[in-house]
């Protein structure tokens, strides 16, 4: 079974509403990264946060981390039509630093004009 | 900025034949990946490789092997393609860290029909 696994699996939303996603996995992790995928692309790194931090901003992004919950949470504020695609979030365990990561199936994010 | 090249967007091959994606990374990265992507499942692994000519089994392997005979390619083969292997692949590369994982950077994908 998949590590993380995002919620809702689909979120519609208008311009300038916040959106927000969730992500839970299963064992301890070195740390948590956000992935977005626009239709049909490759896959882009948002953000990175690591196990002993709780919280991370990037522009627009926040995303937190309880990991006594182990779950996260990714913010876009602001939301803008350009950024409707789907969300992974990914999660390294292991004392490896080859970089392994395990995704969730991802929400997708739908952003109306 | 990084770059994650493949081959093909789109392939269209025949059960039975032996099936070759390619993926190039211009950033002299260590580690790369192969990953297939379904609707459902999400992305799952399939090998990865931390230096030349080394390979470690992914999540789900079978059917599947591959090679890295250089830095900067890292080529994934379907010995005999089979119908349920029709799916998404994407590559991607990271660099060598520490105990914390870095990023990984991905190709645009390739999405491999097989009839």
């Amino acid at each position: 079974s998949q590590q993380g696994e995002e919620d809702p699996q689909a979120l519609s939303i208008q311009e300038g509403e916040n959106a927000t996603m969730n992500c839970s996995y299963k064992t301890s992790i070195n740390n948590l990264q956000w992935y977005r995928q626009n239709s049909g692309r490759g896959l882009v790194h948002l953000i990175l946060i690591r196990s002993n931090e709780r919280e991370k901003h990037s522009g627009r992004l926040r995303v937190t981390l309880d990991t006594s919950k182990k779950s996260s949470s990714l913010l876009i504020t602001a939301s803008r039509a350009a950024d409707t695609a789907s969300y992974f979030c990914a999660t390294v365990t292991g004392g490896t630093s080859y970089g392994k990561l395990t995704f969730g199936q991802g929400t997708i994010l739908t952003v109306h004009p | 900025d990084v770059k994650v090249t493949q081959s093909s967007r789109y392939l269209v091959k025949r059960t039975g034949e032996k099936v070759f994606l390619e993926c190039v990374q211009d950033m002299d990265h260590e580690n790369m990946f192969w990953y297939r992507q379904d609707p459902g499942l999400g992305l799952r692994l399939i090998y990865f490789s931390y230096d030349v000519k080394m390979k470690e089994k992914g999540d789900i392997p079978e059917g599947y092997s591959v090679s890295r005979e250089k830095k900067e390619r890292f080529s994934l083969i379907l010995e005999s393609a089979s119908t349920n292997q029709t799916s998404m692949y994407l590559c991607a590369s990271s660099p060598m860290g520490t105990s914390w994982a870095n990023e990984q950077f991905f190709g645009p994908g390739t999405r491999l029909t097989v009839l």
